[in-house]
């Protein structure tokens, strides 16, 4: 069926370090995934997308994976800063701009 | 640019009421959907719109909510009546495209709470 999950609620990391953020999907169909970002009291911000027939893309310090294989997905972002404090989403499209949310990793930062 | 615009922020009422809430989308992006936030989980798609006319409803509970989208600008997501499980932040979002990456424009949300 349609589902998005991620392997770890939360994640905590030293500021400067880099994070890496994991997501498994079930639907072979998906045509994109993509990452979102929600801070406290806000609605998700759109960070990056990756069509389904490639394995990487790249983005200003963020970097997703896709592999297909396994049908795991994951963010990197690099240098993490405190302003990457939030809970990130990885979502999975499936036809015309319906997507698919997972249930969230909540990243925190130590100073 | 103006982003997607949402009211009331809050809202508390009690179980059996009813509410509303409104959105409206940034200028130009002819699709909009409502999704339902429930606490520690992911946004849930309730209602897509496309223009004024219904894209995708299968997930909204149509014995409570209903959503309309006149004049394919604004929307209105009506909840008669509230039940306890209906505590949830719902979220706005528009897209420009009706095909596209999946890059959609949220809201703040709308938190509401059913006591």
């Amino acid at each position: 069926g349609e589902s998005v999950g991620l392997h770890l609620p939360t994640l905590s990391v030293q500021e400067g370090d880099n994070s890496i953020i994991n997501c498994a999907y079930s639907n072979s169909a998906s045509d994109y995934f993509i990452w979102y970002k929600q801070e406290s009291g806000k609605g998700p911000q759109f960070i990056i997308d990756i069509r389904s027939n490639m394995d990487k893309r790249q983005g200003q310090r963020v970097t997703v994976l896709l592999n297909k294989t396994v049908k795991h997905l994951s963010l990197q972002i690099a240098a993490t800063q405190p302003g990457d404090s939030a809970v990130y989403f990885c979502a999975e499209k499936l036809g015309a701009q319906k997507l698919v949310f997972g249930q969230g990793t909540r990243l925190t930062i130590n100073p | 640019e103006a982003g997607v615009a949402q009211s009331p922020r809050y809202k508390i009422i009690e179980k059996r009421q009813s509410v509303a809430f409104w959105c409206n989308p940034i200028s130009g992006h002819a699709t909009l959907y409502w999704y339902q936030q429930i606490l520690g989980q992911g946004p849930k798609l309730l209602i897509q719109f496309q223009n004024n006319g219904v894209v995708d409803d299968s997930q909204l509970p149509k014995d409570r909510f209903s959503a309309e989208r006149l004049k394919g600008v604004d929307s209105t997501l009506k909840i008669q009546p509230a039940k306890l499980e209906d505590s949830a932040v719902y979220l706005c979002a528009s897209s420009p495209a009706v095909i596209g990456t999946g890059e959609l424009f949220f809201g703040e949300g709308s938190r509401l709470t059913v006591l």
